[in-house]
C-alpha cells in the first residue's frame, strides 16, 4: 500500500515568495495532520483535519500560514509570504480514526533564503 | 498539564549491547495512548508501537521490547543486541484527549557504533 506522499521533497526559495506544500494521505484515512520540525522546537502540530474539515489550527504560527483539504486525497499547506524563520522540515501524517497511529510522509525540507 | 519527557538526549553504545530509552509522561486523563516513533538519518518518521492506558502488558517485537508502567508513568523502550541500523532519533509521544493531538518528547538520539 502507498504511504503518505508529500511533495516536493526539497524546496529552496527566496524570502517573500509563496510556498505550497502538498500531501496525499493514505487512502481510507480520515485524519490528516501537518507538522513542522526544527532543531529548536522539535515537532510541532500546525493543524489537523477530520473528514476534510479543519479541527484545530491553533498551532499555525501566524496568518501567513494556511492549509486546505479540498478532498479526502489531497491537502496543501501554504506560506505567503515566506520568511527565513519558516525554514524547517514539514511533515504530513494521516490516520484511520483518532486512536490509530499516525503514519508520516517523508517530509518536505524547506529552506527560505 | 500533559507532558512527555525523554531525559536522555543522546546515547551511544557499541553494537550488540542492549540499550533502554526512557520515556516519562504526565497526564490527568484516565484514557490515553502512548506511542514510539523512529526517525532514522534519512529523516522519515516511522511508527513503532501504540499502547493504550488500560493495557499494561509488556510487548516484544523481535529485538524491540516495551515496558509500560502506569505506577511510574513510564513507557520505556529496550533494544536487545543493538545493530548499527538502529541508529536513529527515537520519539515517545502521548495522545491527549479530547482533541487527539500528540504530545511529543524531545527525542533521544541513539548512536550504535560498529
Amino acid at each position: 500500500d502507498a504511504g503518505v506522499i508529500q511533495s516536493p521533497r526539497h524546496e529552496v526559495t527566496e524570502m517573500g515568495q509563496e510556498v505550497t506544500l502538498r500531501c496525499k494521505p493514505i487512502s481510507g484515512h480520515d485524519y490528516l495532520f501537518w507538522y513542522r520540525q526544527t532543531m529548536m522546537r522539535g515537532l510541532e502540530l500546525l493543524i489537523y483535519f477530520n473528514n476534510n474539515v479543519p479541527i484545530d489550527d491553533s498551532g499555525m504560527p501566524e496568518d501567513r500560514f494556511s492549509a486546505k483539504m479540498p478532498n479526502a486525497s489531497f491537502s496543501t499547506l501554504k506560506i505567503q509570504p515566506s520568511e527565513p524563520r519558516d525554514s524547517a522540515v514539514y511533515f504530513c501524517a494521516s490516520s484511520r480514526g483518532e486512536n490509530q497511529p499516525q503514519h508520516f510522509g517523508d517530509g518536505t525540507r524547506l529552506s527560505i533564503l | 498539564a500533559q507532558k512527555v519527557t525523554q531525559a536522555q538526549t543522546e546515547i551511544s553504545v557499541v553494537e550488540k549491547e542492549d540499550v533502554t530509552l526512557d520515556c516519562v509522561y504526565e497526564t490527568r486523563d484516565t484514557t490515553y495512548y502512548l506511542f514510539w516513533y523512529k526517525q532514522p538519518p534519512s529523516g522519515e518518521l516511522v511508527f513503532l508501537i501504540r499502547r493504550n492506558s488500560f493495557d499494561e502488558q509488556n510487548e516484544i517485537s523481535g529485538r524491540y521490547s516495551w515496558n509500560f508502567q502506569k505506577s511510574t508513568s513510564s513507557f520505556n523502550f529496550t533494544i536487545t543486541a543493538s545493530q548499527v541500523v538502529d541508529s536513529a532519533v527515537y520519539f515517545c509521544a502521548l495522545r491527549r484527549t479530547p482533541n487527539y493531538q500528540l504530545i511529543w518528547g524531545a527525542g533521544t538520539k541513539l548512536i550504535i557504533k560498529p
